[in-house]
C-alpha cells in the first residue's frame, strides 16, 4: 500500500491552469474508476472536490476539473484564483475495500 | 448538515492503548460506511481502516492491522477506533470520514465528509 506519487509542489499565477498528476498501478489507479480529490487548506479538514475520477460534488466549482488515462489520475485547476492555494491529495480504491492516497501536492498562487 | 466530531485523542506511551470516538449527525448514520484516516504532523493522509455500514465488515491497512479495530454503535451514531501497541509513528491527527454514498458497493466508499480531527500522541 504505497503512496500514489504526486508532484511535491506546482504554481501558477491568477487566472491560469495547473494540472496535478496522481500515479499509481494497474491495482490501484488503473484497475478503478474511484479515483477522488481533496482540498486541504492549512489547519484544517480535506475537502472533498472530485469523485469517480471525474465528477464534482454540489458545490464544488466548476474550474476543479478530473481525469484518468492508465495508471495516472490528473487534477487541473482553470482560472486559478487565490483561494485554491492549498494541498491537493488524491485517493483511489485499492481493492479489498481499501484505500490509498496520494503523496500531496502544494498549490501556490504566484 | 453533515457533521463529525472526533474525541478521545491524547498523549499515550509506546505500547499504550487509546480509543478514539467519532460522533456523527446530520445523515442516516445507519447507512453509509465509516473511514478513520490520520496524518502525521507536516506529512500526507494516510488511510487507516473502513467500518461497513451494518458494522460487520471492517478492513484496516497494512500498518495497523492486528493492532487498530474499528466498530460502531448505532444507538449512539458514533464510530470507535481502538488504539492498542501503539507506536511513535502512530502519532498523527486522526480524522473520521463518511462514505460517500450508501450501503456497501465499491463506487460508494470513497470518502466524503470529514470531521476535524482528534489529535494523538505516542511518547515516552
Amino acid at each position: 500500500q504505497s503512496a500514489l506519487t504526486q508532484p511535491p509542489s506546482v504554481s501558477g499565477s491568477p487566472g491560469q491552469s495547473v494540472t496535478i498528476s496522481c500515479t499509481g498501478s494497474p491495482t490501484d489507479v488503473g484497475g478503478y474508476n474511484y479515483v477522488s480529490w481533496y482540498q486541504q487548506r492549512p489547519g484544517k479538514a480535506p475537502r472533498f472536490i472530485i469523485y469517480d475520477v471525474s465528477e464534482r460534488p454540489s458545490g464544488v466549482p466548476d474550474r476543479f476539473s478530473g481525469s484518468k488515462s492508465g495508471n495516472t489520475a490528473s487534477l487541473t485547476i482553470s482560472g486559478l484564483q487565490d483561494e485554491d492555494e492549498a494541498d491537493y491529495y488524491c485517493c483511489s480504491y485499492a481493492g479489498s475495500y481499501s484505500f490509498v492516497f496520494g503523496s500531496g501536492t502544494t498549490v501556490t498562487v504566484l | 448538515q453533515v457533521q463529525l466530531v472526533e474525541s478521545g485523542g491524547g498523549v499515550v506511551q509506546p505500547g499504550g492503548s487509546l480509543r478514539l470516538s467519532c460522533a456523527a449527525s446530520g445523515f442516516n448514520f445507519n447507512n453509509y460506511a465509516m473511514h478513520w484516516v490520520r496524518q502525521a504532523p507536516g506529512k500526507g493522509l494516510e488511510w487507516v481502516a473502513i467500518v461497513s455500514y451494518e458494522g460487520s465488515k471492517r478492513y484496516y491497512a497494512d500498518s495497523v492491522k492486528g493492532r487498530f479495530s474499528v466498530s460502531r454503535d448505532y444507538s449512539k451514531n458514533t464510530i470507535y477506533l481502538e488504539m492498542s501497541n501503539l507506536r511513535p509513528d502512530d502519532t498523527a491527527l486522526y480524522y473520521c470520514a463518511k462514505a460517500r454514498g450508501v450501503f456497501w458497493i465499491e463506487m460508494n466508499l470513497s470518502p466524503d465528509y470529514w470531521g476535524q480531527g482528534t489529535l494523538v500522541t505516542v511518547s515516552p
